[in-house]
């Protein structure tokens, strides 16, 4: 599988702070660019996703911002909750193949 | 929306039996399924992809005789685990696709531990 590099491995941020997590993908073919956000024991739950034709995306407190040209993607979390703690995955595809997902961040919001 | 569920969620087994792991699609017809494995605060590896009515395509690495896949009907995928042992305790974790659609659904996960 062609490699997603995800980082800060691990974040902490006060409660209604902006959490910022990135990644880097190095093929050019990937067409899909989904966020994953998954808790103890749980498989990943769908955050937001984007295609490379649009630059940003903003659904509720999450936004992804997408550089083609850098090949970097982001997710922001706004107004970040306790409730957010959990690990969060970037991750990306090619056509209908099988998600490459990034090495994760486990965020933790302090109250 | 799309709705994947997988079971069992927790499975406890002997060295050297089988087990196998169900994932269903409920709400939408899955042409391909995939299957991966997570270790412990790790990232999500993937094993194999399904597509109904063939054989699975594995990843290098992933022994096909040891994790057997079928995926017989659009919304069924199943994953044999044989002869296991305890270096196969992990996290197992299902994803489909909807043929029309470019999400990706997960399951809950099995966390299967080998004794």
């Amino acid at each position: 599988q062609q490699q997603v590099k995800q980082s800060p491995q691990s974040l902490i941020v006060q409660k209604g702070g902006i959490s910022i997590i990135n990644c880097a993908y190095e093929n050019t073919a990937f067409d899909y660019f989904p966020w994953y956000q998954q808790f103890p024991g749980k498989g990943p739950a769908l955050l937001i996703a984007i295609r490379p034709d649009v630059s940003e995306k903003k659904e509720g407190r999450f936004t992804i911002s997408f550089n083609k040209s850098a090949k970097q993607f982001s997710l922001h979390i706004m107004d970040s909750q306790p409730g957010d703690s959990a690990t969060y995955f970037c991750a990306a595809s090619t056509g209908r193949r099988a998600l490459t997902f990034g090495s994760g961040t486990r965020l933790q919001v302090q109250p | 929306g799309a709705v994947v569920s997988q079971h069992p969620s927790r499975v406890i087994c002997k060295s050297g039996t089988s087990v196998k792991i169900e994932c269903r699609s409920l709400d939408f017809q899955a042409t391909t399924m995939f299957w991966y494995r997570q270790f412990p605060k790790k990232s999500l590896m993937l094993m194999a992809t399904s597509n109904e009515g063939s054989k699975a395509t594995y990843e290098q690495g992933v022994e096909k005789d040891k994790f057997l896949i079928n995926h017989a009907s659009l919304t069924l995928s199943t994953l044999t685990v044989t002869s296991a042992h305890p270096e196969d305790s992990s996290f197992y974790i299902c994803s489909a696709r909807e043929g029309g659609s470019w999400g990706y659904t997960f399951g809950s996960g099995t966390r299967l531990t080998v004794v």
